[in-house]
């Protein structure tokens, strides 16, 4: 099955730094979700991009799916981006939210 | 608001009971599914449904069983054959296709 690796795993940040979150994938895909999961486990929707650019505020997402890689950009971070980051991939179009999930990435945003 | 509803947010289970979590949603999805999560992990896929009265098995189904009698609500029963049930359990609904989006989770505990 499709692999879908996130770097880094950890990522300690202080208030107002910048970071950079990837995503990589092994395979052609239909879709790509970003999700943020906050501490009490509900996991929110941030983008769904499966190919492009796209903003909300402070936070921004490119996925190049002729390269099989999306990045998740935080601006001027906060301590409520705290949490853990998914990315998550749909394979074909037969399988309608049968995402495989990377293994995430846990941000730590300190004030 | 429309939205997903899980119930309960916290079951505790003694072995050897099956134990079934509550899954509905009001936002006219046509596809549902179940997640679960161990602790530092992603999530893994469980069971969906595409349509009322059809389901299919994800990557980790055994142990597991679902109905789908009406659009709106997808039980998950957690059997006895599981051997390790203890996890956060998220529920999920998509359009055809679509972004997915997520309830707020079951945390279950076996003593």
């Amino acid at each position: 099955g499709i692999q879908v690796e996130q770097s880094p795993p950890d990522l300690i940040l202080q208030e107002g730094a910048n970071s950079t979150l990837r995503c990589n994938f092994s395979d052609s895909v239909n879709n790509l979700q970003w999700f943020h999961q906050n501490p009490w486990g509900q996991l929110i929707n941030l983008f769904y991009i499966p190919s492009g650019t796209k903003q909300n505020g402070r936070l921004s997402a490119t996925t190049v799916a002729t390269e099989r890689y999306s990045l998740l950009y935080i601006s001027s971070s906060q301590t409520t981006d705290s949490g853990v980051y998914f990315c998550a991939v749909e394979v074909t179009t037969d399988s309608w939210g049968k995402l495989q999930f990377g293994a995430g990435t846990q941000v730590v945003v300190t004030p | 608001d429309g939205g997903i509803t899980q119930s309960p947010k916290y079951l505790f289970r003694k072995e050897g009971q099956n134990v079934t979590l509550s899954c509905e949603q009001n936002l006219n999805h046509d596809a549902m599914y179940w997640y679960r999560q161990d602790p530092g992990q992603g999530l893994r896929l469980i069971y969906y449904s595409q349509i009322v009265n059809d389901f299919q098995k994800g990557d980790i189904a055994e142990g597991y069983s679902v109905s789908r009698e009406k659009k709106e609500s997808f039980p998950l029963t957690v059997t006895s054959a599981q051997k390790n049930p203890t996890a956060f359990y998220l529920c999920a609904s998509s359009r055809s296709g679509g972004e997915l989006f997520f309830g707020e989770g079951s945390r279950l505990t076996v003593l």
